[in-house]
């Protein structure tokens, strides 16, 4: 079946300008998470979803940054001001249930470039 | 504080040799550990992981990773690598508990296997 799919897969974006990072999980999968990875690390965790809720937002690095999932499938990614240092690759990533046992099923990623 | 370290960044290997992967983490409570990998030009899937029980864990393509308790480490390893395992590697961990489940990566380590 359709894994995870992340649009798009390339952003490139000015300082100061508003971006939307989109994920489709797998059908079915109730927990979705955001995670960043910059060059050279592993990916950071931002926010987890259970269904349509934010469970936990703890990783969101400032307010710039927002997530929804409205109708607990798809989820978007907001960051409002860009800065360069916002450049990295955003992955997402969905189990079918939360919990440290289910394995998360990653998506290709966005990579975003702040000018 | 919550994290994993990988002691390898960047490891360069003839085909046939065996590889060891070093992985140490620090968490509060039980820990559920994974060894993601992502190929070139891929998305991160799942090598291997341990939940419980025998702590020898093997999983795809001949890896297998030992979990040591006191020693915080759950180290990769494969008798003989192939010039196919090049690829990045990263260890994980989230908490037995967690209600979440959301990952704690390591910085990753490059695998280079020369033919």
């Amino acid at each position: 079946g359709a894994g995870v799919s992340q649009t798009p897969s390339n952003k490139v974006t000015e300082k100061g300008k508003y971006v939307e990072l989109r994920c489709d999980p797998i059908s079915g999968h109730t927990a979705l998470y955001w995670y960043r990875q910059s060059l050279g690390q592993g990916p950071e965790f931002l926010i987890y979803f259970q269904g349509t809720g934010a469970a936990d937002d703890s990783g969101l690095p400032n307010d710039r940054f927002f997530a929804v999932r409205p109708e607990g499938s798809v989820s978007t990614l907001k960051i409002q001001r860009t800065e360069r240092g916002d450049s990295a690759v955003y992955l997402c990533a969905s189990s079918l249930l939360a919990g440290g046992l289910n394995e998360q099923f990653f998506g290709p990623g966005t990579r975003l470039t702040v000018l | 504080a919550q994290s994993v370290s990988q002691h390898n960044h960047h490891v360069i290997l003839s085909e046939a040799a065996s590889l060891e992967l070093g992985c140490n983490y620090s968490y509060g409570g039980t820990v559920n550990l994974f060894w993601y990998v992502q190929y070139p030009g891929q998305h991160l899937q799942l090598l291997l992981k341990y939940f419980s029980g025998d702590p020898l864990v093997k999983g795809i393509k001949g890896f297998e990773a030992e979990f040591i308790k006191s020693k915080f480490s759950f180290n990769l390893r494969k008798p003989s690598v192939q010039w196919s395992d090049t690829a990045e590697y990263f260890c994980a961990v989230n908490g037995r508990s967690s209600n979440t489940g959301k990952l704690i990566f390591g910085q990753g380590t490059t695998l280079q296997v020369k033919p």
